[in-house]
This record gives C-alpha cells, structure tokens and sequence, in this order.
C-alpha cells in the first residue's frame, strides 16, 4: 500500500525567510497530493494541493512542486511570517482514487521573529 | 468551518467502557471520514463511507465501528476491545470529486 514520508519533523526559520517540506511517496499510481496546516488545537485545513498531470502550482507565497518520476512533492513557503507556524501535512492519494489519502507524519514549523 | 461539526469536543472514558463520537455535516458530501491523530504521527484513516449504508475499513479498524444511516451522520464507536484509544479523532468529508477534504474540529477522548 501507500506509504508517505516527510521531512524535516521540526523546522525553524527566521521571519522572511524560506521554508521547503519535502514528501516522498510509494504508490506511482498515487494522483492527488494535498497539504494541510493546522494550527495548535485546531482542525486541518487545506491549504495547496497539485494533481498528478501537473508539476508546479503556485498560490501567493506558497507553492508545490511534484517530480513524478522520483516520487516525491515540495511545499514552498516564501518571506514566511509568525502566522505561518503551524504543523503541516502532506498526503497522497491511494492509487488513482483521488478522494482517499495517505498523510505523512507532519512537519512542525515555527517562525521565529 | 461550521459546514461539519464533532461532538463532544472532550470526552472522558472508564476502561471497558463503549463511547460514541458524533460526526455531522451539511455540506452535502457523499463522502465521510474517521481519523486518529496521535502526538508525531500523522492522520491515520480508521473507517470510511463514500454512500449512505456502505462504509469500508481503513488502516486501523480494529476496535472501532461505524454506521452510516444518513449523508449528514457518520458516528465512530470506540469499543473496549480498542486498547489504546486516547487520542484526537478528527471526522472529514468530502464531494467524492474534488479530492479536498473537510475536516471537523475534532474530539479528544481520554481513557481513564
């Protein structure tokens, strides 16, 4: 089946800095690739997400990449701010049903001012 | 964020003891969610539904059960054959074509 690494487990960066999570997977059939932030005591929300026919996706200041050949995906955050520090989730879908994921163990992030 | 809600939001529990987690949502999702969520570890999947009256076992089932009566209801029973259940159990939903998944505030259930 599926499985999902992620790395780093911990990441802290200065105020405006970049920050880069990379995720690897194990399922070539895997075509959906969501990540989630959540915030201390909250729910997961989704906050970029790139599917399999596609190798870059960009929303504002936060971007993912997908290599699908290496099986593996990036989440880009860029000129990170306090209000970025949250633990973020990769996932991948299980095979080629998108609605199903497998999620990496997350990745804590803290911007420190 | 209120199209999908949990309760209770803490739940306390004796051992041996079955409890049951509310899940509802008003989003009109075919699909619904459980998951675990332990300190360091990821989202683990426990069951899932796609339609009303059909639901299928995910990656740690063993101790848990579902049902799934209404589009708008899917509640988790944690048995007591669950040995370890204290953790934060998050219920998601999704469209069954878009591939986002909604999550709930979640419940944390402590066994004492």
């Amino acid at each position: 089946g599926e499985n999902v690494e992620q790395h780093p487990s911990t990441l802290s960066v200065q105020e405006g800095d970049s920050a880069v999570i990379k995720c690897t997977y194990s399922d070539s059939a895997s075509n959906y690739f969501p990540w989630y932030k959540q915030e201390l005591g909250k729910r997961p929300q989704l906050i970029i997400d790139i599917r399999s026919n596609v190798g870059e996706k960009k929303d504002q200041r936060i971007a993912v990449t997908l290599n699908k050949t290496a099986k593996h995906f990036s989440l880009h955050i860029t000129e990170t701010q306090p209000e970025d520090s949250a633990v973020y989730f990769c996932a991948a879908s299980r095979g080629n049903y998108g609605q199903n994921f497998v999620f990496g163990p997350g990745t804590r992030l803290s911007v420190l001012p | 964020d209120g199209g999908i809600t949990q309760s209770p939001k803490y739940l306390f529990r004796k051992e041996g003891q079955n409890v049951t987690l509310s899940c509802e949502q008003n989003l009109n999702h075919d699909a619904m969610y459980w998951y675990r969520q332990d300190p360091g570890q990821g989202l683990r999947l426990i069951y899932y539904s796609q339609i009303v009256n059909d639901f299928q076992k995910g990656d740690i089932a063993e101790g848990y059960s579902v049902s799934r009566e209404k589009k708008e209801s899917f509640p988790l029973t944690v048995t007591s054959a669950q040995k370890n259940p204290t953790a934060f159990y998050l219920c998601a939903s999704s469209t069954g074509t878009s591939g986002e998944q909604f999550f709930g505030p979640g419940t944390r259930l402590t066994v004492l």
